[in-house]
């Protein structure tokens, strides 16, 4: 099956800093989505991405399908946005295969 | 705002309970799903209804039982669970059926069970 890869596996920012998070995997999809877990579990859809560029506020993500990597950008963050970001793909089968995750702390 | 409503937020039952969580979309979605979530880990895929039918089991145990009642409702009976079953429980839902799973997949809040 797919594999997926995130990366860094943990991450520590100051508020108001930018980072890149990164979701590598193994073969071609067809079906890419972020998601943010917050510290309270909830887990909300980011961005359902198996090509392109999008943008929603400080955050964006670009996927090159045909280089199977898919990058997540967080612009001046802010304390809200720690927890762990998931990448997720899925290819012919039905299933999405997550990622371990990046684990994301602001500090204020 | 989650616009997939999960209940309870939190439960405890003892290894001879039953219990049921249940979970609720008014998005017009034709695939609903559980995941079970362990801490620190990845959501896992449990079951996936597809217009109302059963149509996926990934290798669950029997103690645990879904239940599709109709296309906006999905329950999760729970029945002499263990404690290694303790874990976030996440409903989701995403459009077109089964292979609306090439859509956004939405998650409730989840149930945090806690088995005693």
């Amino acid at each position: 099956g797919i594999q997926v890869e995130q990366s860094p596996p943990d991450l520590i920012l100051q508020e108001g800093a930018n980072s890149t998070l990164r979701c590598n995997f193994s073969d071609s999809v067809n079906n890419l989505q972020w998601f943010h877990q917050n510290p309270w579990g909830q887990l909300i859809n980011l961005f359902y991405i198996p090509s392109g560029t999008k943008q929603n506020g400080r955050l964006s993500a670009t996927t090159v399908a045909t280089e199977r990597y898919s990058l997540l950008y967080i612009s001046s963050s802010q304390t809200t946005d720690s927890g762990v970001y998931f990448c997720a793909v899925g290819g012919s089968s039905y299933k999405l295969i997550f990622g371990s995750g990046t684990r994301l702390l602001v500090r204020p | 705002d989650t616009e997939v409503t999960q209940t309870p937020k939190h439960l405890v039952m003892g290894m001879t309970n039953k219990k049921s969580l249940k979970c609720e979309q008014h998005m017009g979605h034709r695939a609903m799903y559980w995941y079970k979530q362990k801490a620190k880990k990845p959501p896992e895929l449990m079951f996936v209804y597809s217009y109302e039918k059963l149509s996926i089991n990934e290798s669950v145990p029997s103690r645990f039982s879904p239940e599709c009642p109709n296309s906006s409702l999905l329950n999760l009976h729970l029945h002499a669970l263990q404690p290694e079953d303790s874990a976030l429980y996440l409903c989701a839902s995403s459009q077109g059926g089964i292979l609306g799973v090439r859509s956004p997949l939405h998650f409730g809040n989840g149930t945090r069970l806690t088995v005693t």
